[in-house]
């Protein structure tokens, strides 16, 4: 069966770095991809990772390791308005997305 | 840009009611999608079209939910009989293409009740 393992809830304090780990077991890949969805909003797309590595824009970087089945986002200097749940979606290989439940991440000041 | 449109944004209905929930995709997206979200969980597939028809509906529950799609544009999300476990946020989302790792783009969602 398609699998993707994130952490339910993460707390971290205002202008510390955290990061938020996502394992999975799709059927094919083509890609894993991170949206930031604030309470009662829609997704909203943060990154897309198809290659091993890190990919960085700005606060937020993104790593990948296909081998591994893991990827995590780790998010830099953080500010309140990062409050919000972190979801990890797989593209499989009928290119549909596979979504995590997603990982709360509250932050204190 | 205007991004992707839901109506309505609150839907209250009784048991056993039919219900018709609409998406209005960005302009010039070919390809649409219907998810659903509980609390505390990451969006569920229902289907998606890729043009005016539907290229994959294999995550509609049952024969209660079915979707159209009829100019390739707006679509619409048709639920009959509703049942209470079909309250959830019922959400849409459109992508340049399908068939590519392109991004969904989502719109606000539609909160669906059933009393």
């Amino acid at each position: 069966g398609q699998n993707i393992d994130q952490p339910t809830e993460m707390t971290a304090t205002e202008g510390a770095i955290v990061q938020i780990n996502c394992t999975y077991q799709t059927s094919g890949f083509n890609g894993l991809f991170w949206y930031q969805q604030h309470a009662g909003e829609a997704p909203t797309f943060l990154s897309y990772n198809v290659l091993d590595g890190l990919e960085e824009k700005g606060r937020f970087s993104s790593f990948l390791s296909r081998s591994k089945g893991y990827s995590y986002l780790l998010l830099k200097e953080l500010q309140m308005k990062d409050s919000a749940s972190y979801l990890c979606a797989v593209m499989d290989s009928n290119y549909q997305l596979i979504w995590g439940a997603g990982t709360k991440l509250i932050i204190k000041p | 840009g205007a991004g992707v449109s839901q109506t309505p944004s609150n839907k209250v209905t009784e048991k056993g009611k039919y219900v018709e929930l609409r998406c209005d995709p960005i302009s010039g997206h070919t390809a649409l999608y219907w998810y659903r979200q509980s609390l505390g969980q990451g969006p569920e597939f229902l289907i998606y079209f890729q043009g005016t028809g539907a290229a994959d509906d294999s995550g509609l529950p049952n024969d209660r939910f079915f979707a159209v799609r009829p100019e390739g544009s707006v679509s619409t999300l048709k639920i009959q009989r509703t049942e209470r476990g079909d309250s959830a946020v019922y959400l849409c989302a459109s992508s340049l293409t399908a068939g590519g790792p392109y991004e969904q783009y989502f719109g606000p969602g539609t909160r669906l009740t059933v009393t």
